[in-house]
């Protein structure tokens, strides 16, 4: 079974600080996908990043980095200097070997500007 | 291009009623799921199709919850003898490549609202 966890159900900054997302999974597949997307208020999900379970570098786009960490079953995501357009609510996902797709609960992030 | 569409955008209904939802994925993209997202929480996988074929529904609820692809592009997702546990938003999102995991574009959802 995959599960994912977002424990940060709600998170507040002030514009411009930096801002941490975390995620866990848990599978038992060796092959397995990492997904980040974005749902603005308008509602819509929009693919941020996607990662394989053999790619472990990180990543940066921008003021987006993500950090993957097989060690600790972590594909924690950092925004820099947060603006307040990155108010949203963002999900992690897991997929496997097989199409189907875990979503977490997903971390609601409201930037004060 | 044209994103994924969904219709109705709405659709408010009485329990014990059918309801048929449509998804217009992106042209060409040959993998298409459904999920539902209830407020608070993330999507929930329902089903997937391989073109024409559901090559994985083992998120539908119950025999209560169908999906077709007939041709390979529009799908629709049929709910019969509807109950309030069904509000939810339905999302359908496609990928341009089928059999391996990649991005998936979503539509907006249609909000279902059953009284």
């Amino acid at each position: 079974a995959q599960k994912v966890t977002q424990a940060q159900t709600e998170i507040s900054v002030v514009e411009k600080e930096d801002v941490t997302l975390d995620c866990v999974y848990e599978t038992r597949d060796t092959t397995y996908y990492l997904f980040w997307y974005k749902q603005p208020p308008s509602g819509e999900l929009v693919f941020l990043i996607r990662r394989n379970s053999f790619d472990e570098q990180n990543e940066i786009s921008g003021r987006y980095s993500w950090n993957f960490q097989k060690s600790t079953s972590s594909f924690n995501f950092t925004i820099t200097a947060s603006q307040v357009v990155d108010s949203a609510v963002y999900f992690c996902a897991l997929g496997g070997g097989y199409q189907k797709v875990t979503f977490g609960i997903g971390t609601k992030l409201q930037v004060i500007p | 291009g044209a994103g994924v569409s969904q219709t109705p955008s709405n659709k408010v209904t009485e329990k014990g009623k059918y309801v048929e939802l449509r998804c217009d994925p992106i042209s060409g993209h040959t993998a298409l799921y459904w999920y539902r997202q209830s407020l608070g929480q993330g999507p929930e996988f329902l089903i997937y199709f391989q073109g024409t074929g559901a090559a994985d529904d083992s998120g539908l609820p119950n025999d209560r919850f169908f999906a077709v692809r007939p041709e390979g592009s529009v799908s629709t997702l049929k709910i019969q003898r509807t109950e309030r546990g069904d509000s939810a938003v339905y999302l359908c999102a496609s990928s341009p490549q089928a059999g391996v995991l990649r991005e998936q574009f979503f539509g907006p959802g249609t909000r279902l609202t059953v009284l």
